[in-house]
C-alpha cells in the first residue's frame, strides 16, 4: 500500500525566510504532483514532475523529485504573506494520474 | 471557463436521508474522481471512472456509490449518509494523460447529523 508522507505537518515562517516542505513516498514511482489549498477554497495545480531529477520553478517555490531516494522537496525562498496556503503532494502508481495518493498536508503560515 | 461543478456547496442532512452530490466538467476530460478531505488524514480517494460506465474504487468507497451515464457528470450517492460521513468532498476531472493530474472543484461540505 502506498503511503505518501509530509513534513512538517505546520510551518510557520517569517517573510524573507527560506524553507522546505519534504515529501517522502513508500513505493517507486517518477510521477509527483503538487498542489495548494487556500483556505475554504478548492485545490489549485502547483507542479507536475515526471522524471528522476525533475525540477520545476514558479515565482518562490521550486519543485524537485527525487526517485531513488522517494522523496520530493518543495522549497520556498524568500516568503511572502501571500505563499500561506496548504500544500499537498500526491503520487500516481497508474501512469494515467487517474488514482492519486496525497499527503497529509504541510499549512505554511507566513508571518510579518 | 474551463472548470469542474459540484452542488451543492454546503449540505446538512440527517442520518439515513439518501443525498446526491452532482459534478460536472466541461472540459472533455476522461477520467473522473471523488476525494474526500478531512482533517490530519489529506484527500482520500472515494471512487474514480475512466470512461462512460466504467468506474472503480478508491481507497475509502464503502458508504458511496457513484455512476458516469454521461461523460461530462459523475454524481455521488449516499444511501444512507452516517455521521462518519460528514466531510468535505470534491471532484475532480483528468484528461487522463500523467501531464495533468486532476482539476478539481470548489468542493461540497456535507455534515451529517
Amino acid at each position: 500500500e502506498l503511503k505518501v508522507e509530509q513534513n512538517p505537518l505546520f510551518l510557520s515562517m517569517q517573510e524573507g525566510k527560506n524553507y522546505t516542505i519534504y515529501c517522502n513516498y513508500s513505493t517507486t514511482s517518477d510521477r509527483l504532483y503538487w498542489y495548494r489549498q487556500d483556505p475554504g477554497k478548492s485545490l489549485e495545480s502547483l507542479f507536475v514532475l515526471l522524471s528522476n531529477g525533475a525540477v520545476k520553478q514558479e515565482g518562490r517555490l521550486m519543485a524537485s523529485l527525487d526517485t531513488k531516494a522517494r522523496l520530493s522537496t518543495l522549497h520556498i525562498t524568500a516568503a511572502v504573506h501571500d505563499l500561506s496556503a496548504t500544500y499537498f503532494c500526491a503520487v500516481d502508481l497508474t501512469g494515467t494520474a487517474s488514482k492519486l495518493t496525497f499527503g497529509t498536508g504541510t499549512r505554511l503560515q507566513v508571518t510579518l | 471557463e474551463a472548470q469542474v461543478t459540484q452542488n451543492p456547496r454546503y449540505l446538512i442532512t440527517v442520518t439515513g436521508k439518501k443525498l446526491t452530490v452532482t459534478c460536472s466538467q466541461n472540459m472533455n476530460h476522461e477520467y473522473m474522481s471523488w476525494y474526500r478531505q478531512d482533517p490530519g488524514l489529506g484527500l482520500r480517494q472515494i471512487y474514480y471512472s475512466m470512461n462512460v460506465e466504467v468506474t472503480d474504487k478508491g481507497d475509502v468507497p464503502e458508504g458511496y456509490k457513484v455512476s458516469r451515464k454521461e461523460k461530462r457528470n459523475f454524481p455521488l450517492i449516499l444511501e444512507s449518509p452516517s455521521p462518519n460521513q460528514t466531510s468535505l468532498y470534491f471532484c475532480a476531472s483528468s484528461p487522463g494523460d500523467r501531464f495533468y493530474g486532476y482539476t478539481f472543484g470548489s468542493g461540497t461540505r456535507l455534515t451529517v447529523v
